[in-house]
């Protein structure tokens, strides 16, 4: 079945970096575009990013553009975020989540909490 | 940016009813909605896509319905498991996805 596992989580003080990972077993990752949503704590839920199946696209939340970057390895049916100038607001659990035939989400990790915080 | 609105913030209905929860697109959004489910401690789960699609594995008693900027999901017999929070998004017109606040289902 889909699996999709989150590491890389912790806390981090503001303006430093921080890079998660998302390991996916159960398919082909390299057929789906692949997704990062967000949950601050208590609060709903906010898109952050996808990138195509092929790497040759990427969109961004307004809130994280020129800050985090989307990434994959197919070879290694791996996603990435790396967020680099932290605020305290993208504290939050990261999720990864597995696009639909179109841009819902069909397939969910368990997350991993990133606090920023000095 | 598509704002999708969701009334009410919190449903309280008794074991065994109906729940209906509403969600409204900022502008229309045709019938690219998805519904999803989320309990405590959990990551969300797909319901409904296309607006009234059941995603695979859902319970018949879920559904959705709706197209435009006006949709419903419906739980037609309300389990003790169904007591949580549901989030709809529109994939219509991104980037950015969009979801709604969300709306509480709490037992009554």
């Amino acid at each position: 079945q889909v699996q999709l596992v989150e590491s890389g989580g912790g806390v981090v003080q503001p303006g430093r970096s921080l890079r998660l990972s998302c390991a996916a077993s159960g398919f082909t990752f390299g057929l789906y575009a692949m997704h990062w949503v967000r949950q601050a704590p208590g609060k709903g839920l906010e898109w952050v990013a996808v990138i195509s199946y092929d790497e040759n696209n990427e969109y961004y939340a307004d809130s994280v553009k020129g800050r985090f970057t989307i990434s994959r390895d197919n070879s290694r049916n791996t996603l990435y975020l790396q967020m680099n100038s932290l605020r305290a607001e993208d504290t939050a659990v990261y999720y990864c989540a597995r696009g639909g035939d179109y841009p819902w989400f069909d397939s969910w990790g368990q997350g991993t909490l990133v606090t920023v915080s000095s | 940016e598509i704002v999708m609105t969701q009334s009410p913030a919190t449903l309280s209905v008794s074991p065994g009813e109906r729940a209906t929860l509403s969600c409204r697109a900022s502008q229309s959004v045709s019938s690219n909605v998805a519904w999803y489910q989320q309990k405590p401690g959990q990551a969300p789960r797909l319901l409904i896509y296309g607006a009234s699609t059941r995603a695979t594995g859902i319970p018949a008693r879920f559904s959705g319905s709706g197209s435009g900027t006006e949709f419903t999901l419906t739980i037609s017999s309300l389990q003790s498991e169904d007591f949580t929070v549901y989030y709809c998004q529109q994939y219509n017109n991104w980037p950015p996805l969009t979801f709604g606040g969300g709306t509480k289902v709490e037992i009554k």
